[in-house]
């Protein structure tokens, strides 16, 4: 079967830094996305990660290992409107996608 | 930009009714993906689509059917809508080469 484990929700202070932890267990990898969705909004991309290691893009940061089936996302200078659910993908082979359940992130002033 | 239009953004249906969903893609994507978001368990892929004419089950296809008779167009469809299916519906989009891109999702209640 296929698991994506991530914590169900986290609280942060505004300016501080977080870090989304999401591990995996699939048969097949291509990849692995992470999405933001703000309630009742559809998911946007944020960032995905192939290879091993750390993909950086402006204060967010991806990083994967493969032979863990573990990724984290994390964000630095935290702000208000960062207040999301963080989701967590893993590409299967043929293009199937499947989720985690989702980090719900609450920042506070 | 890549854009997937769903038709509607809330829709209220009763039981027993047959329910169409349309998604709408305007890039040439080959793939499409219908999923629905329920609290607590994300995001889960009912159907998916590689081609014209072609479609997957994915992890939760009962109750429902899929088509995809033009490589822009991928419609769900509730054959006899029940009260568990109340959701959100979500949209996707893919190609080999490309992530994927989500429509603003159907808020579906069936009464």
């Amino acid at each position: 079967g296929q698991n994506i484990d991530q914590p169900t929700e986290m609280t942060a202070t505004e300016g501080a830094i977080v870090q989304i932890n999401c591990t995996y267990q699939t048969s097949g990898f291509n990849g692995l996305f992470w999405y933001q969705q703000h309630a009742g909004e559809a998911p946007t991309f944020l960032s995905y990660n192939v290879l091993d290691g750390l993909e950086e893009k402006g204060r967010f940061s991806s990083f994967l290992s493969r032979s863990k089936g573990y990724s984290y996302l994390l964000l630095k200078e935290l702000q208000m409107k960062d207040s999301a659910s963080y989701l967590c993908a893993v590409r299967l082979v043929a293009d199937k996608l499947i989720f985690g359940t989702g980090t719900r992130l609450q920042v506070f002033p | 930009d890549v854009k997937v239009t769903q038709s509607s953004r809330y829709l209220v249906k009763r039981t027993g009714e047959k329910v169409f969903l349309e998604c709408v893609q305007d890039m040439d994507h080959e793939n499409m993906f219908w999923y629905r978001q329920d609290p607590g368990l994300g995001l889960r892929l009912i159907y998916f689509s590689y081609d014209v004419k072609m479609k997957e089950k994915g992890d939760i296809p009962e109750g429902y059917s899929v088509s995809r008779e033009k490589k822009e167009r991928f419609s769900l469809i509730l054959e006899s809508a029940s009260t568990n299916q109340t959701s959100m519906y979500l949209c996707a989009s893919s190609s080999t080469n490309y992530g994927y891109t989500f429509g603003s999702g159907t808020r579906l209640t069936v009464v």
